[in-house]
């Protein structure tokens, strides 16, 4: 049974600071791997999709690799602002259905 | 472009009721599901559909009912609400791309509470 965990659970930082989030899978079957964020109270938003055949993908400051055979992902957030303040949840899975982390919450402050 | 659209946003019942959560999209997508979110354990998948007029259980499906009679829309059905049954739901939509990709797109999410 395919089980995700995301590390750490939470994470303080000033503005400004580079940082990573990880997510580890169980099963490298995967067919693709997402990654969410959201903010308190509200719903999901894409931020990024890596495909089973790629490594990475990136948006903006935010990058996110992904290594199938040892079962990690990885999502870098370059120049931490405040607004980046929410949850960060990584899913993987098939085209109908997704498991999820339990998320990491992550407080960037001036 | 509406995207997923869930209905009602906030809901309170008593145990026993019944009622019906609504969920449409308006992207054409094959795929659509149910998750529940509860604190500490992420989201769970309850039902899911991979087109009209077929469904199948998630991880957490007692309780719950689907049936999928449009491309547009997914209802789920609360039988008998129970306490353990308040959580935040959310549907979410998906439809394969060009290179077998896919990207899922969540609903806002309805909180319900059951006391």
């Amino acid at each position: 049974k395919q089980e995700v965990t995301q590390i750490p659970a939470a994470l303080s930082v000033p503005e400004g600071e580079n940082l990573v989030l990880n997510c580890s899978f169980t099963d490298s079957a995967i067919y693709n791997l997402q990654w969410f964020r959201q903010d308190p109270g509200k719903g999901l938003t894409s931020l990024l999709l890596i495909q089973s055949s790629q490594r990475e993908q990136t948006s903006g400051r935010l990058n996110a690799s992904l290594d199938k055979s040892s079962g990690r992902s990885t999502l870098y957030i370059a120049a931490s602002q405040p607004g980046d303040s929410a949850t960060y949840l990584c899913a993987v899975g098939d085209p109908d259905k997704l498991i999820f982390g339990t998320g990491t919450r992550l407080q960037v402050f001036p | 472009n509406a995207g997923v659209t869930q209905t009602p946003k906030f809901q309170v019942l008593k145990t026993g009721q019944s009622m019906t959560l609504q969920c449409a999209q308006d992207m054409n997508h094959e795929y659509m599901s149910w998750y529940r979110q509860d604190p500490g354990m992420g989201l769970r998948l309850i039902h899911y559909s991979v087109g009209a007029g077929i469904t199948d259980q998630g991880e957490v499906p007692n309780g719950y009912n689907v049936s999928r009679s449009t491309t547009e829309d997914f209802p789920l059905r609360l039988l008998s609400a129970a306490p353990s049954q308040t959580s935040v739901y959310f549907c979410a939509s998906s439809s394969l791309l060009a290179g077998s990709s896919y990207e899922q797109y969540f609903g806002p999410g309805t909180r319900l509470t059951v006391t």
